[in-house]
């Protein structure tokens, strides 16, 4: 019935190796979004998805961020070489419409720890 | 710039007493839509309520009720008779055109409500 489901819930890298998480949204949801939350802040935006369009990536913080959503449902980030500042706790939301202002319903997360 | 400020960090309260949580936003634009969202220790955050700028009226559900005043550009959030299920960190967030339409939250108020 389900609201956003997020998997690994928890993942623990060394620096420098690739991750990848993966977001399924509530079913015919139309727009994705992606957060990142560390310590003690408030999620701050990565990326967001229109179905299969990826329409904003402004926020990821480097060239080694990269999401997709190739069918317009699941969600995969990756983040390749990973580094200790990309620990932090990633957020996926979802909401009904194609409007960024639609109320986002969010995931669980994955709490990534970089070593 | 689009700015979200929660000035409390940390709340403390004993069950049953009422407790406002304060939050003041900053945009140029007419049009904008706020938000409050609850996420408990689960990680998980769960949307409380939304509202849009030309609606200026107070709104109360159970023991939440939220102030929007623009005068102020405050939209505070007011849990009265709280209980210890309400322990968790309280997010408000801000979306405008001006921001691309992007989220933008506060840094979170946490709230500790002690048996």
């Amino acid at each position: 019935g389900a609201g956003v489901s997020q998997s690994p819930r928890y993942k623990v890298a060394k620096r420098g190796q690739d991750v990848a998480l993966r977001c399924d949204p509530i079913s015919g949801h139309v727009s994705l979004f992606w957060y990142q939350q560390a310590l003690g802040q408030g999620p701050e935006f990565l990326t967001y998805f229109q179905n299969e369009a990826q329409l904003d990536k402004s926020g990821l913080p480097s060239d080694r961020f990269f999401a997709e959503r190739p069918e317009g449902s699941v969600s995969t980030l990756k983040i390749q070489r990973t580094q200790q500042e990309d620990s932090a706790v990633y957020l996926c939301a979802s909401s009904l419409g194609a409007s960024s202002t639609d109320t986002q319903y969010f995931g669980p997360g994955t709490r990534l720890t970089v070593l | 710039a689009q700015k979200v400020t929660q000035a409390q960090t940390e709340i403390s309260v004993v069950e049953k007493e009422d407790v406002t949580l304060d939050c003041v936003y900053e945009t140029r634009d007419t049009t904008y839509y706020l938000f409050w969202y609850k996420q408990p220790p689960s990680g998980e955050l769960v949307f409380l309520i939304r509202r849009n700028s030309f609606d200026e009226q107070n709104e109360i559900s159970g023991r939440y009720s939220w102030n929007f005043q623009k005068s102020t550009s405050s939209f505070n959030f007011t849990i009265t008779a709280s209980q210890v299920v309400d322990s968790a960190v309280y997010f408000c967030a801000l979306i405008a055109n001006t921001g691309g339409f992007k989220t933008i939250f506060g840094a979170g108020t946490r709230l500790f409500v002690k048996a």
